[in-house]
């Protein structure tokens, strides 16, 4: 059964860190492009980064270098490290797969509170 | 940044309507377009990719179409079940969502 299961989320002050993780189940991890995506409370969705199946990273602009995505292949799991959170970043945050360019599989989400 | 612009940002429907819900891309996107549906408190689920292509599992009065930079969602008959908030998505340079359109009775 594929299926993916973030956790780490909680409430953190402003300027402190987080790291999210997402435990993948019924695929390989490294056949995929793998995302986070997040959704501040009653607002639309934010694609914030990718890692490719060949290790290509990238992240949205506005995360501006506070964020760092990674994987470990081994454990099947995804990671998303968050440092310097401002209250903005708050959010409920989606782990996803890609296939052709769309999100086929999604994570519950996890969500994150940054406030002090 | 390829920016997405959906419209309308809400449309009230009844049951057994046409729904179309569009989206127009800031550049040619070619038909990297993908559409999807997302209740409160849930994931968003697939329901369109390559601007025209049926998620498997989804039912058959969704449809897609466009290419470059406009397109569009159909909902052929709408069913209870369909009142939610929709989104497109583009791929073709890294990925960015629309701002999403309210579904409602």
């Amino acid at each position: 059964q594929v299926q993916l299961v973030e956790s780490g989320g909680g409430l953190v002050k402003p300027g402190g860190s987080l790291r999210l993780s997402c435990a993948v189940s019924g695929f390989t991890l490294s056949d995929y492009y793998m995302n986070w995506i997040r959704q501040a409370p009653g607002k639309g969705l934010e694609w914030v980064s990718y890692v490719s199946s060949t290790g290509t990273i990238y992240y949205g602009d506005s995360l501006k270098g506070r964020f760092t995505i990674s994987r470990d292949n081994a454990k099947n799991s995804l990671y998303l490290q968050m440092n310097s959170l401002r209250a903005e970043d708050t959010a409920v945050y989606y782990c996803a797969r890609a296939l052709a360019g769309a999100f086929d599989v999604w994570g519950q989400g996890t969500l994150v509170t940054v406030s002090s | 940044d390829i920016q997405m612009t959906q419209s309308p940002s809400s449309v009230s429907a009844s049951v057994g309507d046409r729904v179309t819900i569009t989206c127009r891309a800031s550049q040619d996107i070619d038909n990297w377009l993908a559409w999807y549906q997302q209740k409160p408190g849930k994931a968003p689920k697939l329901l369109i990719y390559a601007a025209s292509n049926l998620q498997s599992g989804v039912p058959s009065r969704f449809s897609g179409s466009g290419s470059g930079t406009d397109f569009t969602l159909t909902i052929s008959s709408l069913q209870p079940e369909d009142f939610a908030t929709y989104y497109c998505q583009q791929a073709n340079r890294f990925h960015s969502f629309g701002q999403g359109t309210k579904l409602e009775i």
